[in-house]
């Protein structure tokens, strides 16, 4: 069965440093992969996704990811935080087309 | 396109008592999950659906909870005598007929059991 782990459960930045969340995954099959942000009581809403077309995914709000085979990781990344980004990450992964598996998620906190 | 609609928000509900909730998907997406989310822990699936058919159920679904979809449009999710342990967000998605498009979520149900 396909899994992501979510390396590390609060990352704390500076306003205006680089953002670096981790997600490593396992999948027997080549993976589908999707990185969601939740802010405070709402849903889930889709930053970006992998789907075996090129290995950097850019996504909303100055987001990207780069899928690496090789470390079966899928980290995300932000040049320069914003106060705005300050909310909980999850990486998911496609389990046989049929539905997604989430990670544990990352709480981003972002200080001025 | 107003989104995935969830009713309600929050619930209340005292130990023991039964709770319905409600989902309206995106009207051309024929595919419909729910997922439960507890504080600190990403979603967990539980079951969904295509077109009316209810494909898949976790066996974290245990026989106290139902899901429908009756007329492949809006589900709903209920939860019979319910227990501490059920209190959490329950979210629904809904995606076009492959996971791998990605879902799009509601707001979710928040339940707390008294």
């Amino acid at each position: 069965a396909q899994s992501v782990t979510q390396l590390g459960s609060h990352v704390s930045v500076s306003e205006g440093a680089l953002v670096l969340l981790r997600c490593n995954y396992s999948s027997s099959v080549p993976p589908y992969l999707f990185w969601y942000v939740q802010y405070p009581n709402q849903g889930l809403q889709l930053l970006l996704k992998y789907t075996s077309a090129a290995t950097l995914v850019k996504g909303i709000n100055g987001f990207e990811a780069e899928f690496k085979k090789s470390e079966t990781s899928f980290h995300l990344t932000k040049p320069s935080a914003h106060m705005s980004d300050a909310a909980e990450y999850f990486c998911a992964v496609s389990e046989g087309f049929q539905k997604l598996v989430f990670g544990t998620g990352t709480r981003l906190l972002v200080s001025p | 396109d107003t989104g995935v609609s969830q009713d309600p928000r929050h619930k209340i509900t005292k130990r023991g008592q039964n709770v319905t909730f409600r989902c309206d998907p995106i009207s051309e997406h024929n595919r419909l999950y729910w997922y439960r989310q507890t504080l600190g822990q990403g979603p967990e699936f539980l079951t969904y659906f295509q077109n009316e058919a209810q494909l898949e159920k976790s066996r974290l679904l245990s026989d106290r909870f139902s899901a429908e979809r009756p007329k492949g449009s809006f589900s709903t999710l209920e939860i019979q005598r319910t227990e501490q342990g059920d209190s959490a967000m329950y979210l629904c998605a809904s995606s076009l007929e492959l996971a791998n498009y990605g879902y799009t979520f509601g707001s979710g149900t928040r339940l707390t059991v008294v």
